[in-house]
């Protein structure tokens, strides 16, 4: 079975704070995704990488870069958090872009910024 | 990608089946059918995919309408842990390439022993 992990379930920083968010998937995947799931809004896509070095911002990049070093490894990083940035953070990958391919989760960050 | 339309909230009873429903009256004839499901507190979790014909894997079955205007979520026999939100989900091969799915706001299905 695919299995991706995040680092942390739950998450408290203050403001200002840098954070790291670490996903690692174990199944060769090219793409990596990270999202925010916030009530009412669904799911909407941080970033993506598609390839060691190679990212894409997705519909909300503003205030989040990413790192992506090694092929199982997907970093989201707030450069300065903020309140507003209280989420639940999901990262997904994928072997392939093609609609037919599914997404395998991870089991979320919960991010606190006080 | 086309829209859906589901049911806010579904009940079932534990062993028994389940007939989730999805409407998508505007799906190009390219477009995949997608269902993944978020258990509470859980990343969401792919369950099963097609395009034309119906499909059945471990988890459950998707029957898909001729027309394909619509489709069913079918699990056989519910259990205690199939209470999750449910996202019906199309995807189009022609659509971009962000490949991230979008999730509408799915069918709340809660089971009762």
């Amino acid at each position: 079975d695919v299995k991706v992990t995040q680092s942390s379930r739950y998450l408290v920083k203050r403001t200002g704070e840098k954070v790291f968010l670490e996903c690692v998937q174990d199944m060769d995947h090219e793409n990596m995704f990270w999202y925010r799931q916030d009530p009412g809004l669904g799911l909407r896509l941080i970033y993506f990488s598609y390839d060691v070095k190679m990212k894409e911002k997705g519909d909300i990049p503003e205030g989040y870069s990413v790192s992506r070093e090694k092929k199982e490894r997907f970093s989201l990083i707030l450069e300065s958090a903020s309140t507003n940035q209280t989420s639940m953070y999901l990262c997904a990958s994928s072997l392939r872009l093609a609609a037919h391919y599914e997404q395998y989760f991870g089991p979320g960050t919960r991010l606190t910024v006080t | 990608d086309a829209k859906t339309t589901q049911p806010n909230s579904m009940e079932s009873n534990e062993e028994e089946p389940v007939h989730l429903p999805c409407n998508h009256s505007t799906i190009s004839g390219t477009d995949y059918i997608h269902w993944y499901r978020q258990l509470p507190s859980q990343g969401p979790e792919y369950v099963i995919h097609g395009l034309t014909s119906n499909v059945n894997n471990r988890m459950a079955s998707l029957a898909i309408a001729e027309d394909r205007k619509s489709s069913t979520l079918i699990l056989h026999r519910a259990t205690l842990r199939d209470a999750a939100v449910y996202y019906c989900i199309l995807r189009d091969p022609l659509g971009g390439s962000q490949g991230n799915l979008i999730f509408g706001k799915g069918t709340k299905l809660s089971v009762k022993p």
